[in-house]
């Protein structure tokens, strides 16, 4: 089983609409989760991190966190053609602090 | 903010010879830097956890002997991949672990292409 797995997509939304992407870890003891977003041939850039369970929201941005479940997902409202990119779910190694897992990426496209 | 620069951005050299790579936090001092690998459509890949003034640690299947890390300094690590391959022809990132109020962040380099001919 994977550390870190994503929902493959590729994932298509209309501008203006919610783009939900998922993640699911199987190390239980992670505490720290993190969404980035790659675009092609950069390198990733931090969205937003969560620790505690429940929502957390930043902007257009909404982090929502379910440690029983072992599911963290990322909701971005008002979707934007400039949101087009990969989105990279990253979750601490519990076992050593700093360390992350990534998952393989969920590619995101808006169109216009 | 936080601004981790690296150098080369792209480095194509022959089979065989050594490249380093350079990465530097630039507005924060960094304890620990980590160096990825990411191949084509797939994942990032730890490397290495670097840390100022020790040894890295390298993961499983990672040879320490062919990715020398060292962190000389607070603001500086650096990879050098040596006797490189074609199929070490990868893009490298790095990043810097910021920590501030027990949270511990991580700010990536823009990455380095390398190409082995």
């Amino acid at each position: 089983q994977k550390e870190v797995e994503q929902n493959s997509g590729p994932l298509s939304v209309p501008e203006g609409a919610i783009a939900s992407l998922n993640c699911t870890y199987s190390d239980r003891g992670s505490q720290s989760f993190f969404w980035y977003r790659q675009y092609s041939g950069k390198s990733p850039e931090l969205i937003m991190f969560i620790y505690s369970n429940g929502d957390k929201e930043d902007g257009r941005f909404t982090a929502q966190l379910n440690k029983a479940s072992q599911y963290v997902s990322l909701l971005i409202r008002d979707s934007q053609p400039s949101d087009s990119a990969t989105y990279l779910c990253a979750v601490d190694r519990g076992s050593t602090l700093g360390r992350l897992y990534f998952g393989r990426g969920t590619q995101l496209t808006v169109w216009p | 903010g936080a601004v981790v620069s690296q150098h080369p951005s792209r480095v194509i050299c022959k089979s065989g010879t050594s490249v380093k790579i350079e990465c530097r936090s630039l507005d924060f001092q960094a304890t620990t830097m980590f160096w990825y690998r990411q191949f084509p459509k797939q994942s990032l890949m730890l490397m290495a956890t670097s840390n100022e003034g020790s040894k890295a640690t390298y993961e499983q299947g990672v040879e320490k002997d062919k990715f020398l890390i060292n962190h000389a300094s607070l603001t500086l690590s650096t990879l050098t991949v040596t006797s490189a391959h074609p199929e070490d022809s990868s893009f490298y990132i790095c990043s810097a672990e910021k920590t501030s109020g027990g949270a511990h962040e991580q700010f990536f380099g823009p990455g380095t292409r390398l190409t082995v001919l």
